[in-house]
């Protein structure tokens, strides 16, 4: 059963269209990641939650935020997609802050 | 500067060979390494080393780290096609207080030949 679930898994936006990603978890982690792919590239950290204690990467873009309702949800909203934030994110989750993440799917996101 | 620097970045072996894929890392506040295994989805969680010459092994790969000279190695024995992906390293380290990171490497992709 998958554990980290990440929704929609294909996502086609326009041009500065706001847009959210969701995420959810079963397995009730403390820690929830946000992270951008693109093509050939590794995994790039946007921001993380630690319970409700948000931590943003220095150069992630004012254009990403992120909530965390409660300890199952997350999203990651983009306010104004530009053609370059296409790429895969990829949620992950871990129990705490020294232990293996889980990831979901991903979500490829397509901007027109 | 990269964090953690992982080598070779490409791979093109045949079946039946061995490959050893590297990853070095910065110490600052180190907490874990881990490997993933990324073929055309989410990474797969293969191995996490936290101690220094202990070698965990699952089927036909194996990892070790070494905390003194601050490396990582991904071991894959008899290789198979199936085998073919990205393989990520990741050091988790500690941020501020009590909060963690995670940070990958840019990862070895190998291609398997028949």
């Amino acid at each position: 059963d998958a554990m980290v679930i990440q929704n929609p898994r294909y996502q086609v936006t326009q041009f500065g269209k706001p847009v959210t990603l969701s995420c959810s978890q079963t397995l009730n982690h403390n820690v929830m990641y946000w992270y951008q792919q693109k093509s050939s590239q590794a995994p790039k950290l946007l921001f993380h939650y630690y319970d409700k204690d948000f931590n943003n990467e220095a150069d992630t873009p004012d254009n990403f935020q992120s909530r965390r309702p409660n300890t199952s949800f997350c999203f990651l909203d983009i306010r104004s997609p530009g053609l370059g934030d296409a790429a895969m994110y990829l949620c992950a989750t871990s129990r705490d802050s020294t232990g293996t993440a889980f990831f979901g799917q991903g979500t490829r996101l397509t901007v027109v | 500067e990269d964090k953690v620097v992982q080598s070779p970045l490409s791979l093109v072996v045949h079946e039946g060979d061995t490959v050893t894929l590297n990853c070095s890392y910065e110490v600052t506040n180190f907490r874990s390494l881990l490997w993933y295994k990324q073929e055309k989805k989410a990474p797969t969680f293969l191995f996490m080393l936290t101690s220094s010459g202990i070698e965990k092994k699952s089927g036909r790969l194996s990892s070790i780290l070494d905390k003194k000279e601050l490396f990582s190695i991904l071991n894959i024995t008899a290789t198979q096609t199936g085998d073919s992906a990205v393989y990520l390293c990741a050091e988790t380290f500690r941020r501020g207080g009590s909060q963690g990171n995670l940070i990958f490497g840019k990862g070895t992709k190998l291609s398997v030949k028949p």
